[in-house]
């Protein structure tokens, strides 16, 4: 089974502060995507990689950096945290056309 | 506006009964679709998916789409409750490198004993 895996999995950080969301896979997939949850939006991308060394713009980047480092590990950072940005985060990562797998979810609270 | 648009938002069936959702999708362009279901407090899991025109039928699941009117549903038949979760639909344009799901905003199931 194909493991994608978050850390932290709660985080609570304060407004204006720096937050970095972590995310490791051990499927060997070049793709590694960052999504945000919330109510009324479903999932949307923030950013993607192709592979290490790659980060892309998703649809919903502002106020978001990604840095992917090796094939196994995909980070999220948000250089100064604002509560619009309190929300479940995801990590997933997938090959080509195929299913895309997801980590467990990190929840993210901005005061 | 959102490119994959899914009804109706919620939905509760009795456990045995027939669930449906729809997904309709307004950019021409996209050829591949997929059902992702998300229990509560879990990461979203792909269910099937579906490339061409028509049926496709895994155990208890169909899916169906039609790319002339960009419509792609999937049925549920004997609903249990472990089948209470979030549906999403999930859209794509192309294959190749970084591939891009655009999911729709998903639909709550509820299936009741």
């Amino acid at each position: 089974e194909a493991a994608v895996t978050q850390s932290p999995r709660n985080k609570v950080a304060v407004t204006g502060g720096k937050v970095t969301l972590s995310c490791n896979q051990t499927n060997n997939h070049n793709n590694m995507y960052w999504y945000r949850q919330d109510t009324g939006h479903g999932l949307r991308l923030i950013h993607y990689s192709y592979g290490a060394g790659s980060t892309e713009k998703g649809d919903i980047p502002d106020g978001y950096k990604a840095s992917r480092p090796s094939q196994e590990n995909f980070s999220l950072i948000l250089e100064l945290a604002t509560p619009s940005q309190t929300s479940v985060y995801f990590c997933a990562s997938g090959v080509d056309i195929y299913e895309q797998y997801f980590g467990p979810g990190t929840r993210l609270t901005v005061l | 506006q959102q490119k994959v648009q899914q009804s109706p938002e919620s939905l509760s069936v009795p456990e045995g009964g027939m669930a449906s959702f729809n997904c309709t999708s307004s950019d021409r362009n996209f050829q591949y679709f997929w059902w992702y279901r998300q229990h509560s407090g879990e990461g979203p899991k792909a269910l099937m998916s579906i490339f061409s025109d028509g049926d496709k039928k895994e155990g208890r699941f169909t899916a169906h789409l039609n790319k002339a009117s960009l419509h792609v549903s999937l049925h549920i038949r004997d609903s249990q409750p472990s089948d209470s979760a979030l549906y999403f639909c999930a859209a794509s344009e192309q294959g190749g490198s970084g591939n891009k799901l655009i999911f729709g905003t998903g639909t709550l199931l509820s299936v009741k004993p």
